[in-house]
């Protein structure tokens, strides 16, 4: 099963809001991302767990907040943030990374406007 | 550090067409490629992948890929194109060093026409 689960599909929030991301893998992988995809662009890297610890973090601003509270779950905690974060947000995981040649497994995202 | 060149930013076929989305690469260490498809208000799914040994690489739904690493290429492509093949198709690259980072392309859109 090869299979990353992302809730909630859609969510809209207000810029006051805190409203979390959450993603579950059941595949053993020890590698979990968060993506930001805007429509028509390629996904960019936001956050890189590793083992459990943030292994990366792409300069992201301090409105997300990434979480993982074990070896199976991801969270994205979400802020005050703006209307231009309106995005699809893409959870994924990997055994290891792309960088030994192994395959991320993206999550369907979850859409999120921001009002 | 890694790069990825897709041409074409949209490419049309006929259903039954041959299906060839073009990718070249950049990287000073060999490189791991992957193709992903994205069908509308979906995630990424791959393709295929290469890393090592045989260069021409076989993946779902009857596309495959070849590695040239003279050409710096890996481009995608399907002998007979169906409708459910419409969707955007990303070429990405990672190495050794990279620490889990994937560098993909910009991304190319495939549209078939009855």
């Amino acid at each position: 099963d090869t299979e990353v689960t992302q809730t909630p599909k859609h969510l809209v929030m207000g810029m006051t809001n805190k409203k979390s991301l959450k993603c579950e893998q059941h595949m053993g992988h020890r590698a979990m991302y968060w993506y930001k995809q805007k429509a028509k662009k390629p996904p960019e890297l936001m956050f890189v767990y590793s083992y459990e610890k943030l292994s990366i973090n792409e300069s992201v601003p301090s409105r997300f907040s990434p979480e993982c509270p074990n070896s199976s779950l991801l969270n994205l905690h979400l802020h005050a943030l703006q209307p231009e974060d309106s995005a699809l947000y893409l959870c994924a995981s990997s055994q290891e990374g792309p960088h030994s040649g192994n395959t991320i497994y993206f999550g369907e995202g979850s859409w999120l406007t921001v009002v | 550090a890694q790069s990825v060149t897709q041409l074409g930013s949209h490419v049309s076929v006929s259903e039954g067409a041959l299906v060839l989305l073009r990718c070249n690469y950049s990287s000073s260490v060999p490189p791991y490629l992957f193709w992903y498809v994205q069908y509308p208000n979906q995630g990424l799914q791959l393709l295929l992948k290469y890393t090592t040994g045989a260069t021409l690489v076989k993946g779902i739904n009857g596309f495959e890929a070849e590695f040239k690493k003279s050409e710096t290429s890996f481009h995608l492509t399907k002998p007979s194109a169906h409708m459910s093949d419409a969707a955007e198709y990303f070429c990405a690259v990672s190495a050794i060093g990279s620490n889990y980072k994937l560098t993909f392309g910009k991304g190319t859109l495939l549209t078939v026409n009855p």
